[in-house]
């Protein structure tokens, strides 16, 4: 059983590119997350989505940045015109949320390292 | 709002000796915690949870937890360090009160093993 996979695992862009993150969740999960890790520190919530809904995006930046989970295929991240400050490990996870049994628990790709230059 | 709190941010410790790695945590609901790992530049990967079964959890790799409600604490402990588990550990807390499961982090703390 594939783990969360992410693509790319590293990403360089230059001020004002658009950055695509992909995500494909572990088979028969249905709940994605994504989290951004600034250099040196824990990693923060954005957004919370299952297929073909936004259920949470509380903690995605008002502009942007926009993330999607369709019907086929994976969960992207999109953020453009990238700034510095969008310099980070983006994290993915995805989750059964089988709350009868607690089956709850995230399981995390790999990340995407994104360098604005 | 829930929280978790971790105590110290570095940790060193020696080989063989044991680890402790405090967390403390905020909850006006029965909370449900998990210890991750993460090793440099690679992704995040579960040690154990907590989900109001036994207060004493065992993980993986020979790390285990004990939830206690009076103190608000779930430390993670290990009798003796291995150089292989120098990492960053983070603590975190499942938002279950929004209904999201969305996972709260703590700062995390960066476990250094000496030889």
């Amino acid at each position: 059983n594939a783990g969360v996979m992410q693509n790319p695992r590293h990403l360089v862009r230059r001020r004002g590119q658009e950055a695509r993150l992909r995500c494909s969740p572990m088979k028969g999960h249905s709940h994605v997350y994504w989290y951004r890790q600034l250099p040196e520190e824990g990693l923060k919530f954005m957004v919370y989505l299952q297929k073909e809904n936004i259920i949470d995006e509380s903690g995605m930046p008002k502009e942007r940045f926009s993330a999607e989970f369709p019907k086929e295929g994976p969960s992207i991240l999109r953020i453009q015109q990238v700034v510095r400050g969008d310099s980070a490990a983006y994290f993915c996870a995805s989750s059964p949320l089988r709350l009868a049994d607690s089956s709850y628990e995230q399981y995390f790709g790999p990340g995407t390292r994104l360098t604005v230059t | 709002a829930q929280s978790v709190t971790q105590l110290d941010s570095h940790v060193s410790v020696s080989e063989g000796t044991p680890v402790l790695l405090r967390c403390n945590y905020s909850s006006s609901y029965s909370p449900s915690l998990f210890w991750y790992v993460q090793h440099p530049n690679k992704g995040l990967q579960l040690l154990l949870k907590y989900t109001s079964a036994a207060t004493l959890v065992k993980g993986i790799n020979g790390f285990e937890a004990e939830f206690k409600k009076s103190e608000t604490s779930f430390h993670l402990t290990k009798p003796s360090a291995h150089m292989s588990d120098a990492a960053e550990y983070f603590c975190v807390v499942s938002d279950r009160t929004s209904g999201t499961y969305k996972y709260i982090f703590g700062t995390g703390t960066r476990l250094k093993v000496l030889a």
